[in-house]
């Protein structure tokens, strides 16, 4: 059974830093993973979609990589900024489960102090 | 472009009660319908799937159900509400392709009283 995990499961930094936010998954058989952002009591916003076939994705300020191999990926936040507070989540869709579904990590809650 | 909408934003029901929250997805056909449930201070889980009309899969043993009486839209109800049922419900939906990523409804905060 996939099992994600997500370190550290809370973070706080000043504004203006770098950040990465770690993802481990179990098990390697995967199509994607996705990164997501969840504002309080809100919704998921997808940020960044990886194949696996793929070693990362670009969004702005926002850069994610996938290492398939070592069942790692890692969320990289340019000059962060107060806005960017908020839980951030991965999750991977793997292929021996039924139905192809997402696996969801705990999460991480980032706040960017001003 | 495609959506998906979801409805209550919110909604305070007593034990006991019925519910039914409801998702649609437009500008798309043939999608995958979830619902997932968020309660406080844990992570997703995976309540229902849908891959097509009337075929409907379940997770967890609940006191829940789902239908999908059209393409593009997936119930959730219940028929006697529990304290337990309480939390945040948030539909999804992903192309039938599995390279593709899911996108997610705005939820919808259940309280059970």
């Amino acid at each position: 059974k996939q099992e994600v995990t997500q370190i550290p499961a809370a973070l706080s930094v000043p504004e203006g830093e770098n950040l990465v936010l770690n993802c481990s998954f179990t098990d390697s058989a995967i199509y994607n993973l996705q990164w997501f952002r969840q504002d309080p009591g809100k919704g998921l916003t997808s940020l960044l979609l990886i194949q696996s076939s793929q070693r990362e994705q670009t969004s702005g300020r926002l850069n994610a990589s996938l290492d398939k191999s070592s069942g790692r990926s890692t969320l990289y936040i340019a000059a962060s900024q107060p806005g960017d507070s908020a839980t951030y989540l991965c999750a991977v869709r793997g292929f021996n489960n039924a139905g192809n579904m997402l696996t969801f990590g705990g999460g991480t809650r980032l706040m960017v102090k001003p | 472009s495609q959506t998906i909408h979801q409805w209550p934003a919110t909604l305070v029901q007593p034990v006991g009660s019925p519910l039914s929250l409801e998702c649609t997805v437009e500008g798309t056909s043939n999608p995958n319908l979830y619902w997932y449930r968020q309660a406080a201070g844990r992570g997703l889980q995976l309540l229902f799937y849908s891959v097509g009309i009337g075929q409907i899969s379940s997770e967890v043993p609940q006191n829940l159900s789902a239908s999908r009486p059209q393409d593009r839209q997936f119930i959730l109800s219940s028929k006697k509400l529990l304290l337990s049922d309480s939390g945040f419900y948030l539909c999804a939906w992903s192309p039938l392709r599995e390279n593709y990523g899911y996108t997610f409804g705005s939820g919808t905060r259940l309280t059970v009283v």
